[in-house]
């Protein structure tokens, strides 16, 4: 079975802790995208990174952390610092770097309380 | 700067026609995008057009973008009750740095009723 992969599906967390939420993808995709989604909401982009050991911010990358040690995984480290994390996360990946298709993962739902 | 608009809210009764519009600013816009997301789901991939095209149909849905006016439509023919979800238009922009990232709008809910 290709595709992404996000885990876990809810996640509860209290203020002050840092979580790291989980990313996969099997597609062999290149590039791989992480969004934030609110209530009513479009997304918004967090970080990206087109290829292994490089990543750059997106435009809400305040209070987030990534890393890219392989190409099938990206995970987002939302951590104290960032004032509003309750929200839906989105993973993405595109085969190229363009991201011209970007396809998604099914999201984790966090929330801090 | 990046800017895409959409209606919030289309209710359409069970085999009628959906239209579902959009607009955006970017006239550097190389893709736009259809996304579909159901409740509590990730985003599907439905379709998306070059810039140099004005219509493309893949089955049920057709595509309309009038580059002038920087306006993007979805048409969803013979709309059925799974159809209901919120549909996102989005562009993708290259940024000063060489990035391509997507710019999405807010959504527009589609209710399809029996």
């Amino acid at each position: 079975d290709g595709g992404i992969t996000q885990s876990p599906k809810y996640l509860f967390r209290k203020e002050g802790q840092n979580v790291t939420l989980s990313c996969e993808q099997n597609l062999n995709h290149d590039a791989m995208y992480w969004y934030r989604q609110d209530p009513g909401q479009g997304l918004r982009l967090i970080y990206y990174s087109q290829i292994v050991n490089d990543f750059q911010k997106g435009d809400i990358a305040e209070g987030y952390s990534v890393s890219r040690e392989k190409k099938e995984s990206f995970p987002l480290t939302v951590t104290s610092a960032q004032k509003n994390p309750t929200a839906f996360y989105l993973c993405a990946s595109s085969l190229t770097r363009q991201g011209t298709e970007q396809y998604f993962g099914p999201g984790t739902r966090l929330t801090v309380t | 700067g990046e800017d895409v608009e959409q209606s919030l809210f289309l209710s359409v009764r069970e085999g009628d026609s959906s239209v579902i519009n959009c607009t955006y600013t970017d006239s550097s816009s190389t893709y736009l995008y259809w996304y579909k997301q159901e409740p509590g789901a990730g985003l599907q991939l439905l379709t998306y057009i070059f810039s140099n095209m004005d219509m493309k149909q893949d089955q049920r849905l057709t595509v309309l973008l009038n580059k002038k006016d920087k306006h993007l439509s979805l048409r969803i023919a013979d709309t059925q009750t799974g159809d209901s979800a919120i549909y996102f238009c989005a562009e993708i922009t290259q940024g000063n740095t060489g990035r391509r990232a997507l710019t999405f709008g807010s959504g527009t809910r589609l209710q399809v009723q029996p």
